[in-house]
């Protein structure tokens, strides 16, 4: 069964540094998501992308965040600055339709800033 | 704003024994709501999806059924390998061009099959 993939599983960072968190969607789907999980709570969204542009972002997504499709396959989140509360799992879906249809879920990248 | 309450926080069964988790919402259009597994270290699997209210879906010993409030997964004589975390989340009927809305989940239901 197709699945989303997200590397790296882990990712150990100094505050203040620039970090790229990657995930291959699965490959028909053209909507894809990025969503974290501060340990013991909720999965918050952050982003959602279609047509090579965002197309919705919450509260949490400010300027130090941003994303991109580089190529066919890849879909990345960059935090340019990272701060200690941005320590957190993240979360990457995608799913074919957009609207109304399940978002599909990668195993997500643990993010640890030191 | 959307609002999605789960209850219980966990729940602890004895093999065999059928319970259900509640999942309240609050939602301005509710165009899905989802059901998810989460197992821990790992991403949301998808169980479920609910569009209207009267609506059930079902799959093994997992039953979701939604109302115009509230959504339950109904689960019967569970097994060990149940176990997980079970998260509950909502599509609101918010206008947005690209079609890709994001989901506001609740804080899930930990639940403990004992064998």
């Amino acid at each position: 069964e197709p699945e989303v993939t997200q590397t790296p599983s882990h990712q150990v960072t100094q505050m203040g540094q620039e970090v790229i968190l990657r995930c291959v969607p699965i490959s028909n789907h053209l909507y894809f998501y990025w969503y974290r999980q501060i340990l013991g709570q909720k999965v918050e969204f952050l982003v959602s992308f279609y047509n090579n542009e965002i197309s919705e972002k919450s509260e949490i997504f400010d300027d130090q965040f941003s994303v991109e499709r580089p190529d066919g396959s890849n879909f990345t989140l960059k935090i340019r600055s990272t701060k200690l509360e941005d320590s957190a799992m993240y979360f990457c879906a995608s799913n074919e339709q957009g609207r109304n249809q399940p978002q599909h879920f990668g195993d997500g990248t643990r993010l640890s800033i030191l | 704003e959307d609002q999605v309450t789960q209850s219980p926080e966990a729940l602890r069964l004895q093999e065999g024994e059928s319970s259900s988790l509640n999942c309240s919402y609050t939602v301005s259009g509710l165009r899905g709501l989802f059901w998810y597994r989460q197992d821990p270290g790992k991403g949301p699997e998808f169980l479920f999806t609910l569009y209207s209210a009267g609506e059930e879906k079902e799959k093994e010993r997992l039953k979701a059924t939604l109302t115009k409030k509230e959504s339950f997964l109904h689960i019967t004589a569970p097994k060990p390998e149940d176990s997980a975390t079970y998260l509950c989340a909502v599509q609101a009927g918010r206008y947005s061009g690209g079609g890709a809305d994001g989901l506001t989940f609740g804080k899930g239901t930990h639940l403990i099959i004992q064998p």
